[in-house]
């Protein structure tokens, strides 16, 4: 069965401070990987996608990740972050033809202004 | 606001009653989802549809729970004699007909909270 961990619950860094965020999911087949992010009040936005190619994807708001296929990880990164980037960020994988979403429990990142 | 909405925000009901919730995906988007989410945990499947048919129930969606989606539009989702565990954001989320890869990129609608007292 298909699962996503992720590691950290909760993260607190200062504004400017880089980001990294892991994510290892467990799958067989071919995978679509995404991050969605979700604003205190608001509803979950899709941040970034992988479907193929470059392994390296660039999302809104200056964030990115690299799927790395040997490691089964998505993390999801960013150089430096702003207060605005304070919310719960939730890795995502699907596969097979249903395209239902198995989510990671989520990481609240808070950052300090 | 073209996007998905979801209705009633927030539902507050006794245990024993049902209550039953209502998505309106985004306009042309064939397949729609149902997802849960408990609090410290991310959103957990529970049944997805293509156009009126419901195609997919996951384990969690017990026989206290049944979802329509008469028409290929909106659909609602039921659960009869609720329970305090029933107690959760709904969420719907709904996909593009294109590509096949669209059909993975699922927009969210702002959720019901349901609180079973």
């Amino acid at each position: 069965a298909q699962s996503v961990s992720q590691h950290n619950h909760h993260v607190i860094l200062s504004e400017a401070a880089s980001l990294e965020l892991g994510c290892n999911y467990s799958y067989g087949g071919t995978v679509n990987l995404f991050w969605y992010v979700q604003y205190p009040g608001q509803h979950l936005q899709l941040l970034l996608k992988y479907f193929s190619g470059d392994p390296l994807v660039k999302g809104i708001k200056g964030f990115e990740a690299e799927f790395i296929k040997s490691k089964f990880s998505f993390n999801l990164r960013k150089p430096s972050v702003q207060w605005s980037d304070t919310a719960e960020y939730f890795c995502a994988v699907t596969g097979g033809s249903q395209g239902n979403l198995i989510f990671g429990k989520g990481t609240k990142l808070s950052v300090k202004p | 606001d073209t996007g998905v909405s979801q209705n009633p925000r927030h539902k507050i009901t006794k245990r024993g009653q049902n209550v039953t919730f209502r998505c309106d995906p985004i306009s042309e988007h064939n397949r729609l989802y149902w997802y849960r989410q408990t609090l410290g945990q991310g959103p957990e499947f529970l049944t997805y549809f293509q156009n009126e048919a419901q195609l997919e129930k996951s384990r969690l969606l017990s026989d206290r729970f049944s979802a329509e989606r008469p028409k290929g539009s909106f659909s609602t989702l039921e659960i009869q004699r609720t329970e305090q565990g029933d107690s959760a954001m709904y969420l719907c989320a709904s996909s593009h007909p294109g590509m096949l890869s669209s059909y993975n990129e699922q927009f969210f609608g702002p959720g019901t909270r349901l609180t079973v007292l």
